[in-house]
Order: C-alpha cells, then sequence, then structure tokens
C-alpha cells in the first residue's frame, strides 16, 4: 500500500515558468510533509517542509500548499531554472507512536527546465 | 546546514567480500539514524532504523543478517554489507536526525551524499 502518492512521474517546464509537483497522503496521522530535492548521484537535501496547521509556506521561489481536508500537498517552483532540474520527493511523517520520526516518501519526480 | 557524510562514497568489490559503509553527523549530534538503499530512478526504500546504543529496527524484507548496523555513538553509525552479490548493488544513503535539546530542530532529517556499491 503506497501511503503517499506523488505526480507526475516527470515534467518538462521551460525557464521562467512555473513547476507544479502534487503528492496525496492516506493517514491522517501524518502531521509534517517535506520536500526533498536530489541531483543524480547525490543524497536528498531538504528543500522546504510545512506543518498542517498552515495552507501554504513560502520559501524562495519555492512554495508548499497543503489541503488538509483533500489530503494533499504541492510544490510550486516560480520562475524555475534549469539548475533546478532534479528529481523532487515529497514525504510524510507522523510525529508520534513512536515513530522514530520515519518518513514515508512518495515516488519521486524527475523535473527538466529547458533553458 | 546540518552536515552528514558517509565514506567511503563509491566502493567496488567482489562477490563474496564484505563492505563497510560509515555515516557520520559532523555538526551534531544524532540520536536516530536512519539506512536506505536507492535504486535508479527510483524512490529511497527504508532498510533500517538506527538508535544509539540499541539495535537497529529493520523493515520489513530486510535482512537483518546481511545488513548489519552498529549505531555505537552519537556521531556514528555503520552499515556493513555481508558476503556481498551483484544483486547488492545499489546507492545506499543514511540519514540522521538530531537530538532533542540542540540546536537542529529534532524532526528534520539530515542526509548524507550516498555510497555507490558495485558488486562484481
Amino acid at each position: 500500500q503506497q501511503q503517499v502518492k506523488q505526480s507526475p512521474q516527470s515534467l518538462i517546464v521551460q525557464k521562467g515558468g512555473i513547476s507544479i509537483i502534487n503528492c496525496a497522503y492516506e493517514n491522517t496521522a501524518f502531521d509534517y510533509f517535506p520536500w526533498y530535492q536530489q541531483f543524480p548521484g547525490k543524497g536528498p537535501a531538504l528543500l522546504i517542509a510545512i506543518r498542517p496547521d498552515v495552507s501554504e509556506k513560502k520559501e524562495g521561489r519555492f512554495t508548499i500548499s497543503f489541503n488538509k481536508s483533500a489530503k494533499q500537498f504541492s510544490l510550486h517552483i516560480m520562475d524555475s531554472q534549469p539548475g533546478d532540474s532534479a528529481t523532487y520527493f515529497c514525504a510524510a511523517r507522523r510525529s508520534s507512536g513512536g515513530s522514530n520520526y520515519k518518513l514515508t516518501f512518495g515516488k519521486g519526480t524527475l523535473l527538466t527546465v529547458n533553458p | 546546514g546540518a552536515v552528514v557524510s558517509q565514506h567511503p562514497s563509491r566502493v567496488i568489490c567482489k562477490s563474496g567480500t564484505s563492505v563497510k559503509i560509515e555515516c557520520r553527523s559532523l555538526d551534531f549530534q544524532a540520536t536516530t539514524m536512519f539506512w536506505y538503499r536507492q535504486f535508479p530512478k527510483q524512490s529511497l526504500m527504508l532498510m533500517a532504523t538506527s538508535n544509539e546504543g540499541s539495535k537497529a529496527t529493520y523493515e520489513q524484507g530486510v535482512e537483518k543478517d546481511k545488513f548489519l548496523i552498529n549505531h555505537a555513538s552519537l556521531t556514528l553509525s555503520t552499515l556493513t554489507v555481508t558476503s556481498a552479490h551483484p544483486e547488492d548493488s545499489s546507492f545506499y544513503i543514511c540519514s540522521a536526525t538530531a537530538a532533542s535539546g540542540g540546536a537542529r530542530p529534532q524532526e528534520t532529517q539530515y542526509f548524507g551524499p550516498g555510497t555507490r556499491l558495485l558488486v562484481l
């Protein structure tokens, strides 16, 4: 059972455009939703994260939109740049119940930003 | 930001040998470390969760006798792939969460740069 569903699998955007990646989760106990960026041959790096008590969080060109009732959250990359080309993973985690802060990852989205 | 290192970054070994991968938190104490493996163009698959001073908790389907994990200190965890075979070839990534009471948010997982293992 896949607890975090991510789409699209791949995305091609022109430079300056908006990249949008969506995730949906099933476990209502999840209370922390990070996005990670991974370049080929490297480990994932935390981009931005949100908790369900807010509907939106913005950091520079990156924005997370969160819809608690729909159990969905999305990453928006404004003014996308070729350097943003990478694989993006959404994740979710619950803080309680002895979870050890274990993350559940989506399958990833390969973003290509054309110059 | 918080730094997690891994050593080696790449290793090639013969089938049947054992390989040890180190994961260190360089500027914070990590009560919990995680080990993942990642196949090309796929997501991260959690192998085990390691708490300092206690036995690792393995995910379903991961052989604990094959993937030995030791978390001897608050800054070091090791993964040993015993009797490696070609099917163990993969990208192994560790991550760490900070100990409570420190400067780092406890909830954030910081990832290492990964170790590419190739078993011939």
